[in-house]
């Protein structure tokens, strides 16, 4: 079955680094593209980056432009996005998410990261 | 970007009432619209894509609605299971944005 399982968070100093993973199984990265989001505590959700089936195409959302960077290693089934310079406001959990015909129909259980100092 | 609003931001429906959000973007976006569902504490889960197609597993007394900028999420008959936060969310473009939430309690 479809599985999302992310790992990586924590807590960090502002303007630190942490590199988030999503390992997957049940499907081929090769044949869905694949988005992390993320919710603020007591929050609404937020696309913070996309990556395609293909790998051709990656976005990021603007307030973490220049400073994430997603991408994927399809031989371990497994997308990653690399946070730097990170901010307090950049404190959520952050899922990925399964792109089905462009919605989201599976998400991850998600990782907490938290900002502070 | 395209602005997703939803209103209200809380409705509190007694048990087996009807229960009505709605949902405006900033520009047409067709039927490229979903809807979410998030209890506390829990993973946001697909209900309906494509404006008004349930997700596998989705009760029928949910059911949606709309086009272009106006849509509408409809519980028939609000079971205690429903109570949650629903999320709309249009994905004809990046960035997929969300709409802010509307709380659904039970009164």
């Amino acid at each position: 079955q479809v599985q999302l399982v992310e790992s990586g968070g924590g807590v960090v100093l502002p303007g630190r680094s942490l590199r988030l993973s999503c390992a997957v199984s049940g499907f081929l990265l090769t044949d869905y593209g694949m988005h992390w989001v993320r919710q603020a505590p007591g929050k609404g959700l937020e696309c913070v980056a996309v990556i395609s089936h293909d790998g051709s195409f990656k976005e990021h959302a603007d307030p973490v432009k220049g400073r994430f960077t997603v991408s994927r290693d399809t031989s371990k089934n497994t997308v990653y996005l690399q946070m730097n310079s990170l901010r307090v406001d950049d404190t959520a959990v952050y899922y990925c998410a399964r792109d089905q015909n462009y919605y989201f129909d599976y998400w991850g259980q998600g990782t907490l990261v938290t900002v502070s100092s | 970007e395209i602005v997703m609003t939803q209103s209200p931001d809380t409705l509190s429906v007694s048990s087996g009432g009807r229960a009505t959000l709605s949902c405006r973007a900033s520009q047409s976006i067709g039927a490229m619209l979903a809807w979410y569902q998030q209890k506390p504490g829990q993973t946001p889960r697909l209900f309906i894509f494509g404006a008004s197609t349930r997700a596998t597993g989705v009760p029928v007394r949910f059911s949606g609605s709309g086009s272009g900028t106006e849509f509408t999420l409809t519980i028939s008959s609000l079971q205690s299971d429903d109570s949650a936060i629903y999320y709309c969310q249009h994905y004809g473009a990046w960035p997929r944005t969300f709409g802010q939430g509307t709380k659904v309690e039970i009164k």
